[in-house]
């Protein structure tokens, strides 16, 4: 297996402009986790899914932020519109729920937004 | 209260010493716990998982687990450079469906 996929690995955009982030979690795997990891917050979860059903988003930061799962195999999460605070390594991780539940990491998005 | 919470460190330890990571958890349901490893610029690495209390061993690293402390920590045993890196806690808070937490991450360096 591939892994958990993510695309693109860097994106330097502008402020205002709208950014999606995309992911395609290791085949089999039912659960997705979308994270935001900064030098100042570590690791914050900010959704995840179960069977494509968004659970809890109580960590996406405000409104601006959305993601969507209209699959198993694909999930986005958008900015719009983007901020200069937004800047962050965001990372999508898959597991099993019902196996031994280990999520494993994509290799990231860099998001600079200037 | 953090849900996770660890010592940000950084943690200093001689080669061949045995490094000791710890982490404190809120949700008392939680019924799965995991150790990752992230190189600087990398993504996180699952390097051991613990379901149940007490000690979990492979190879040099030892899990260890207490419930009704809240307590995980991870052992690593003849500490080598390469082991220089953070250390993430991870939790799957309790509850039907999956909530994986993370602490903040320990950044430990080993000295040759």
């Amino acid at each position: 297996d591939a892994g958990v996929i993510q695309s693109p690995r860097h994106e330097v955009t502008e402020m205002g402009q709208e950014v999606t982030l995309r992911c395609k979690p290791i085949s089999g795997h039912n659960s997705l986790f979308w994270y935001r990891q900064t030098m100042m917050r570590g690791l914050e979860l900010l959704i995840y899914f179960n069977n494509n059903v968004p659970i809890d988003d109580s960590g996406m930061p405000e409104d601006r932020f959305s993601a969507k799962m209209p699959n198993a195999s694909f999930s986005t999460l958008k900015i719009q519109p983007s901020e200069p605070r937004d800047s962050a390594v965001y990372f999508c991780a898959s597991s099993f729920q019902g196996g031994n539940t280990e999520a494993f990491f994509g290799q990231g998005t860099r998001l600079t937004v200037v | 209260q953090k849900e996770v919470e660890q010592n940000s460190g950084p943690l200093s330890v001689p080669e061949g010493a045995i490094a000791s990571l710890n982490c404190t958890y809120s949700d008392r349901g939680s019924q799965s716990f995991f150790w990752y490893r992230q190189y600087s610029g990398k993504s996180p690495e699952l390097i051991m998982s613990i379901y149940s209390n007490g000690d979990k061993e492979d190879g040099r690293f030892t899990a260890q687990l207490n419930k009704a402390s809240q307590y995980v920590s991870l052992l690593i045993r003849d500490s080598q450079p390469s082991d220089s890196a953070t250390y993430l806690c991870a939790v799957n808070m309790g509850g039907g469906a999956q909530k994986l937490v993370f602490g903040q991450g320990t950044r430990l360096t080993i000295n040759p």
